[in-house]
């Protein structure tokens, strides 16, 4: 069964950049979207971006377009999300998740377990 | 932007049962997700399109949607069904994934 394994959270100032790697083991994520979503401390889920199976297409949350990138390479089973200008509201933990299924519509399915990013001075 | 409110508590004995709404406009019209988050851990995707429940989850989680008002119901709670509950839907509009507000459930 696919797992998914994020990395490269940690502490960064206001107005710095952070990468964040989602990586797949156990079968390939090249057949599914995969989105990032987030959790600030004691609220709720919010989600950021989602890229398509190919790379091809994204979309991303009215609160980071312009600021987050989320590319992936499908020939190392990894997505990232480039965080760019980040603000104290970025503070959260960083989920990545795999859509189930082919449509916009399906489910999130296979979730990791979070990465943290704590933005402060 | 589309909205989904879920109530934010609900207390239920054990053994009873636990009806979680989840409430947006026409949001029958639309295929709702549940994700059960118990504290420190990932999401889990408890159900999909509205009642479908992946492989591993109890037969004592189901749902319904019609309306305005989409359902998780919990048969026979357990302890360990004690967690953070979130609606999720993709807004069609907007080309958004939107969760829901969050229900916390106290057995």
């Amino acid at each position: 069964e696919m797992q998914v394994l994020e990395s490269g959270g940690g502490l960064v100032q206001p107005g710095g950049s952070l990468r964040l790697s989602c990586a797949a083991s156990g079968s390939t994520f090249s057949g599914y979207a995969v989105s990032w979503v987030r959790q600030a401390p004691g609220k709720g889920l919010e989600w950021v971006s989602t890229i398509s199976a190919n790379g091809g297409s994204t979309d991303d949350a009215d609160s980071v377009k312009g600021r987050f990138t989320i590319t992936r390479d499908n020939s190392k089973n990894t997505v990232y999300l480039q965080m760019d200008s980040l603000r104290a509201e970025d503070t959260a933990v960083y989920y990545c998740t795999k859509r189930r299924g082919g449509f916009q519509s399906d489910a999130f399915d296979i979730w990791g377990q979070g990465a943290v990013v704590t933005v402060s001075s | 932007s589309y909205v989904l409110t879920q109530p934010p508590s609900l207390s239920v004995a054990p053994g009873q049962t636990a009806r979680i709404t989840c409430g947006g406009d026409s949001i029958g019209r639309k295929s709702v997700h549940w994700y059960q988050q118990k504290p420190g851990q990932a999401p889990v995707l408890v159900l999909y399109d509205d009642s479908d429940r992946p492989s591993g989850i109890p037969e004592r989680f189901s749902g319904s949607n019609s309306g305005n008002t989409a359902t998780l119901t919990i048969n026979r709670v357990e302890a360990a069904d004690e967690a953070d509950f979130y609606c999720q839907v993709w807004d069609r509009s907007s080309d958004h994934y939107v969760f829901g507000t969050g229900t916390k459930v106290t057995v």
